[in-house]
Formats: C-alpha cells, sequence, structure tokens
C-alpha cells in the first residue's frame, strides 16, 4: 500500500545550521507530496508542497523537489532559526487531485539550539 | 485563507464518563472531515472520514461505538469519546478540505482521562 517514511529524529541543530530531513515514498498512483509542520502544542499546519514530479515546493525558507526517479521528496534549510524548532512530518495523497487521504510519515522532531 | 476551529484545545475527564470534540469551518463549507488520532512521539492515524448528512466512515480498528461522530452540518463536525478510559488519552486532530487551501487542520485538543 501507499506509505510515507521519513528519517527518525530527533534532529538537534545550531541556530543558522543546514537542515534536511529526508523523506521516500511509494504510491500505487502519481501523489502530490507535502511537508506539515507542527508546533507544540499545536496542530498541524501546510508548509509546502508539490504536485508533479520535479516540481518544487518553497515556503519560509525551506524547500523540497518531487524527484518520481528516486520517490523522494526530502526538506531542506540552509539556515534554522530557534523558531523552527518543531515537529515535521512528510505526507502524501492520492486521488482526487491533492485532496485524496493523506498518509502521514512518522514525523522528525527538529531542536535548534542559539 | 481557510480556517478550521476545533474545541476545547484540553480537556480533562474522570474515567467512565463522556467528552465531545467540535470541529467546524468557519469560513467554508466542509462536506468532508477528517478525524486523527496522533500518539506521543507517533504520527497522526486516521481514524474516520466525517460525511455531512450520513454515517462516518471508519478505519479498521477503530471502534465506531466508542468514537461517535455526527456532521450535521456542512460547517460541524463533533467527535465523542464515549465512556473514556485513560487509554484513551491523546492528541485529537480535526481537518477539513478548503477547494481552494486543501486540507485544513484544527489546532488539536489534548485529552487525558483520569
Amino acid at each position: 500500500g501507499d506509505s510515507v517514511t521519513q528519517m527518525e529524529g530527533p534532529v538537534t541543530l545550531s541556530e543558522e545550521a543546514f537542515l534536511t530531513i529526508n523523506c521516500t515514498y511509494t504510491a500505487t498512483g502519481y501523489p502530490s507530496l507535502f511537508w506539515y509542520v507542527q508546533y507544540p502544542g499545536e496542530g498541524l499546519q501546510l508548509l509546502l508542497k508539490a504536485t508533479k514530479a520535479d516540481d518544487k515546493g518553497s515556503n519560509k525558507g525551506f524547500e523540497a523537489t518531487y524527484r518520481k526517479e528516486t520517490t523522494s521528496f526530502h526538506l531542506e534549510k540552509g539556515s534554522v532559526q530557534v523558531s523552527d524548532s518543531a515537529v515535521y512530518f512528510c505526507a502524501l495523497s492520492v486521488g482526487r487531485g491533492s485532496q485524496g487521504n493523506l498518509i502521514f510519515g512518522k514525523g522528525t522532531k527538529l531542536s535548534v539550539k542559539p | 485563507g481557510a480556517v478550521v476551529s476545533q474545541h476545547p484545545s484540553r480537556v480533562i475527564c474522570k474515567s467512565g464518563t463522556s467528552v465531545k470534540i467540535e470541529c467546524r469551518s468557519l469560513d467554508f463549507q466542509a462536506t468532508t472531515m477528517f478525524w486523527y488520532r496522533q500518539f506521543p512521539k507517533q504520527s497522526l492515524m486516521l481514524m474516520a472520514t466525517s460525511n455531512e448528512g450520513s454515517k462516518a466512515t471508519y478505519e479498521q480498528g477503530v471502534e465506531k461505538d466508542k468514537f461517535l461522530i455526527n456532521h450535521a452540518s456542512l460547517t460541524l463536525s463533533t467527535l465523542t469519546v464515549t465512556s473514556a478510559h485513560p487509554e484513551d488519552s491523546s492528541f485529537y486532530i480535526c481537518s477539513a478540505i478548503h477547494p481552494g487551501y486543501g486540507y485544513t487542520f484544527g489546532s488539536g485538543t489534548r485529552l487525558t482521562v483520569v
């Protein structure tokens, strides 16, 4: 079945360090891919998305490129800030465009130290 | 933008009592809403899909008699945890699909059963 695998955390970085959170997926169709962010005690917020191969999603300095050949959607940021500390979820949806059922990875907790 | 309001944000109840959680789409109509459960340090697991005017669709392993879902209007879905027990303590999140913004999540409800 469809699934998402992302690197296990926690990830601890110093401020201004480079961030990569790996995400790979398996899907029978042509999924849309998402990164969501969850700040402590809050629900999920969409960070960025890509709906077809080679698309790059970007927001708030974060980027991820939809790589069909490697079935990956790795999240990157060139210089993290303390305020980026949160849990990041990679997700996919298949069917009904980008609005099929969402399937989430297990989440990666990021802690950024000053 | 799209806003989904979830209430309450935190609730503590005694074992054996029932708790109702509300999920409202504030500026759009949602014929379908989703309820997720999140265990500590784990991903979101889809519990059920709430359909306006009809019965909810539950995921495998979710007790429909324990987690009652009602979607009586196009802007409101409720999840009632009946006869709650400590093992029901969790973080519950709802979401709805906004026509333009896609998946939009509530801020979640932290349920603690004592």
